[in-house]
């Protein structure tokens, strides 16, 4: 069974400070999603990751994957109050076939960032 | 600007009764997915149907949950009877992916179920 793993689960940030999220998940795979949550609001795509080494970049938010350690990081530069939500990975287990899109999620990260 | 939209957007009903959710994928996608979130559960696939063909349910109580999809703009998720426990957001995403593009999820607003 695929476990997909955050840490940390909660983090209180500065405003101005950078901070990694990780995210490890036990099988392999090469597709790996990013995605934010707002509070009471529903999940929006942040970055897909679909190969070894692969890094995607958007505003302070950077996110990279190394298959062969089986983890993504999420990296936050000059963090802002508007990059306050819940942050969640999500893994396509891929076995020589396909799954169609049937992620995993991991249990986010809980991200505040204050004055 | 496409995107997945869910009715209701919040139910409140005892328990016992029958609730159906409902969701409208993205025109042209092909893949919807049914999710169940609560804070001591997190995210959880409870269902999938690819071309309108279900493909996996084993997250779904069987004996109460059922999901459909009875024609390429609508997916339907039913729970009969309801109990308290089967309070939570539930959310449908859509997708059309390949193995080369990814299979990126689109989430719709979500339900808010509460049985009391």
């Amino acid at each position: 069974e695929l476990k997909v793993e955050q840490n940390p689960l909660f983090l209180s940030m500065q405003e101005g400070k950078n901070y990694t999220i990780y995210c490890n998940y036990s099988t392999t795979s090469d597709r790996l999603y990013w995605y934010r949550q707002d509070p009471g609001k529903s999940l929006e795509s942040l970055f897909v990751l679909l190969s070894n080494g692969a890094v995607k970049q958007e505003g302070r938010l950077m996110a990279s994957l190394d298959t062969k350690a089986r983890l993504s990081t999420l990296h936050i530069t000059a963090a802002v109050h508007d990059l306050s939500a819940t942050y969640f990975c999500a893994v396509d287990p891929y076995a020589g076939g396909t799954s169609y899109g049937k992620l995993t999620f991991g249990q986010g990260t809980i991200l505040t960032v204050h004055p | 600007d496409a995107r997945v939209t869910q009715t209701p957007r919040h139910k409140v009903t005892e328990m016992g009764q029958e609730v159906t959710m409902r969701c409208q994928p993205i025109l042209g996608h092909n893949t919807v997915f049914w999710y169940r979130q609560t804070m001591m559960q997190g995210l959880e696939l409870l269902a999938y149907f690819r071309n309108r063909a279900p493909l996996d349910d084993s997250g779904m109580p069987k004996d109460r949950f059922s999901a459909e999809m009875p024609d390429a703009t609508l997916a339907t998720l039913k729970i009969q009877p309801s109990e308290p426990r089967d309070s939570a957001v539930y959310f449908c995403a859509s997708g059309l992916g390949s193995r080369d593009r990814g299979y990126e999820q689109y989430f719709g607003p979500g339900t808010r179920l509460t049985v009391t």
